[in-house]
């Protein structure tokens, strides 16, 4: 079975700070990755996908993540986050069928 | 305005009184699907539905019933709500099944049962 992996479950960084949250998932043969962003009290938005071709993907608002073949993963990054950044961020697989696997989530809240 | 619309936003009700929750989209889209949120668990699939009356069952479809007569609307039905149903669920939609498409999420319904 599918299963995608996110190994921080909270996250405090200062402003300017640089992030990357961890995604690891499961599965061995072609798939499509993403990365959702929930703001408190929202529904979830799209930051950025993959589906191939090269593997280091941007997103909204100056997020992008790497996609890893060897590694299995699919890190989110930013080199400096703002307040406006704290969230809760989900990695999610979708491997050929139609249905989406999320991770666990990562809260992250940014100090000012 | 595209979007996925869900009713109610918020819902209190007590154990045993069957509730449906609404989620509409405008965007034609084939495939429908429900999650719920919990803490630490992120968002698990309760059913889908890739047309109109087709359907099946996600990876936490018990306690829980759909349909999808037409393509616009994907009603959850829970039957015989009980507490550990209790929880954020959303809606979602995408154009069409295969691995690319993109899914829309509605704005989420928090449903406590006592």
């Amino acid at each position: 079975a599918q299963s995608v992996s996110q190994h921080n479950h909270h996250v405090i960084l200062s402003e300017a700070a640089s992030l990357e949250l961890g995604c690891n998932y499961s599965y061995g043969g072609t798939v499509n990755l993403f990365w959702y962003v929930q703001y408190p009290g929202q529904h979830l938005q799209l930051l950025l996908k993959y589906f191939s071709g090269d593997p280091l993907v941007k997103g909204i608002k100056g997020f992008e993540a790497e996609f890893i073949k060897s590694k299995f993963s699919f890190n989110l990054r930013k080199p400096s986050v703002q307040w406006s950044d704290t969230a809760e961020y989900f990695c999610a697989v979708k491997s050929g069928a139609n249905n989406l696997f999320f991770g666990t989530g990562t809260r992250l809240t940014v100090i000012p | 305005e595209a979007q996925v619309t869900q009713n109610p936003r918020y819902l209190i009700t007590v154990t045993g009184k069957k509730l449906t929750v609404t989620c509409s989209q405008n965007m034609n889209h084939e495939y429908m699907s429900w999650y719920r949120q919990d803490p630490g668990l992120g968002l698990r699939q309760i059913y889908y539905s890739m047309n109109v009356e087709v359907t099946d069952k996600g990876d936490v479809p018990e306690g829980y019933k759909v349909s999808r007569k037409e393509k616009r609307n994907f009603p959850l039905i829970l039957e015989s709500p009980s507490p550990n149903q209790t929880s954020l669920y959303f809606c979602a939609s995408s154009l069409s099944t295969g691995p690319s498409y993109e899914q829309y999420f509605g704005p989420g319904t928090r449903l406590t049962v006592t």
